[in-house]
């Protein structure tokens, strides 16, 4: 069975940082890129970055560009979001997404970020 | 970057209805969109990819169509289980975009 669970959420002050990780099970991590998508409280959804499986080409939605870093672990099945610099507006749920069609999502962990 | 432009972004449905969606993109990004459904507190489903085609599991009733910037999820004899969120997405280019979801009530 898939599985995918996302961990490292909290409440934190603006301007500081979060590790979130997600660990994968039930399917060679290692063959799929993997993606990180947020739904900020009651809006829609935004894709926040990607990687691909070798960790060669990765991407960042602009707003986060320099203060998020993506990575991955294919030895432990797990991805890996760096979040420095937070902002209120980063305030969201964070999903896991395996795949470039994003084809499975976890549950997600919740970043809340105020003074 | 591709806006999809998804539309109504609200509508309330008896069971039984048959149910259209829309989501127009900025541009051509030929077959490369999905569709998901997610409900409260729940990460999202993947319903259809590459704009036509059912994922495995999903009943029949969920039909995608279209190419190139204009695409259609469409739900046939709605059933009650399908009130949720329907949200398209891009994968053709990035940044990936999504639209900005359809909320479909029972009425």
């Amino acid at each position: 069975e898939v599985q995918m669970v996302e961990s490292g959420g909290g409440q934190v002050k603006p301007g500081g940082s979060l590790r979130l990780s997600c660990a994968a099970s039930g399917f060679v991590f290692s063959q799929y890129n993997m993606n990180w998508v947020r739904q900020a409280p009651g809006k829609g959804l935004e894709w926040i970055s990607s990687i691909s499986t070798s960790s060669n080409y990765i991407h960042y939605l602009d707003s986060v560009k320099g203060r998020f870093t993506i990575s991955r672990d294919n030895a432990d099945s797990s991805l890996f979001l760096q979040m420095n610099s937070l902002r209120a507006e980063d305030t969201a749920i964070y999903y896991c997404a395996r795949g470039a069609g994003l084809d499975f999502w976890g549950r997600g962990t919740l970043v809340s970020v105020s003074s | 970057e591709t806006t999809l432009t998804q539309s109504p972004a609200f509508m309330s449905a008896t069971p039984g209805d048959t149910v259209t969606i829309s989501c127009k993109a900025s541009q051509d990004i030929d077959d490369d969109i999905n569709w998901y459904q997610q409900k409260p507190g729940e990460p999202p489903i993947f319903i259809i990819q590459e704009a036509s085609t059912l994922v495995p599991g999903i009943p029949p009733r969920f039909s995608g169509s279209g190419y190139g910037t204009d695409f259609t999820l469409t739900i046939n004899n709605m059933e009650s289980e399908d009130a949720a969120y329907y949200f398209c997405l891009q994968h053709d280019n990035f940044p990936l975009t999504f639209g900005g979801g359809t909320r479909v009530d029972l009425k």
